[in-house]
């Protein structure tokens, strides 16, 4: 069974740019998140999908960053404009619970770097 | 509020030594979940162990072994005769049971085991 895909796996992008990351959850699990770790620092949630609809984006930093999940599969995490304090590595997860009582399956993670 | 606190940045030990990692975690739930993840150099996150706030026995898998102790809001884990390739991050972290389903994590263990 395939785990839970993260695109890319890095991303060097100047300041200002546009980026997009893309997640895809395991096969059959509802429940999609997104959480980023800023270098040395704790992992953060950023947002919880159950299907295609958002349960909680009470993570998002500001509205630079869009994130969607048409159809309840794939999701995207797009940044738009970058700026530098952006930079970090984004995990996706997904499990078919919630995260508490299940566990949640993570990606091996897109490394941003913006510059 | 929840908070995941892992004090210890950086930990070194030569093979086959016992290590044991700290965990400490706030949280005004009386019921929550606490877990354990292992980030290898690939980068994704390995779920290693999840416990119930109802649950306070200790639990050993194999040389892995977890200490929870709710007196002193702790969830301590030990590897005992580490190996090179218990060479990794680890994550504590904590899921409230309140509606969120997202995980506070802290801020990561770098354990090196030493040939």
């Amino acid at each position: 069974e395939a785990g839970v895909t993260q695109f890319p796996s890095h991303s060097v992008i100047e300041k200002g740019q546009t980026v997009t990351l893309r997640c895809d959850p395991i096969s059959g699990h509802d429940n999609l998140y997104w959480y980023r770790r800023v270098m040395g620092k704790e992992i953060k949630f950023l947002l919880h999908f159950v299907k295609e609809s958002k349960q909680d984006e009470s993570g998002m930093p500001n509205n630079r960053f869009l994130a969607e999940r048409t159809g309840g599969t794939y999701s995207t995490l797009k940044v738009q404009p970058a700026e530098l304090e952006d930079s970090g590595v984004y995990f996706c997860a997904s499990s078919q619970k919630g995260a508490g009582s299940t566990e949640a399956f993570f990606g091996q993670g897109t490394r941003l770097t913006v510059v | 509020a929840q908070k995941v606190t892992q004090a210890q940045t950086e930990i070194s030990v030569v093979e086959k030594e016992d290590v044991t990692l700290d965990c400490v975690y706030e949280t005004r739930d009386t019921t929550y979940y606490l877990f354990w993840y292992k980030q290898p150099p690939s980068g994704e996150l390995v779920f290693l162990i999840r416990r119930n706030s109802f649950d306070e026995q200790n639990e050993i898998s194999g040389r892995y072994s977890w200490n929870f102790q709710k007196s002193t809001s702790s969830f301590n884990f030990t590897i005992t005769a580490s190996q090179v390739v218990d060479s990794a991050v680890y994550f504590c972290a904590l899921s409230p049971q309140t509606g969120a389903n997202n995980l506070f994590f802290g801020t990561g263990t770098r354990l090196t085991v030493i040939p």
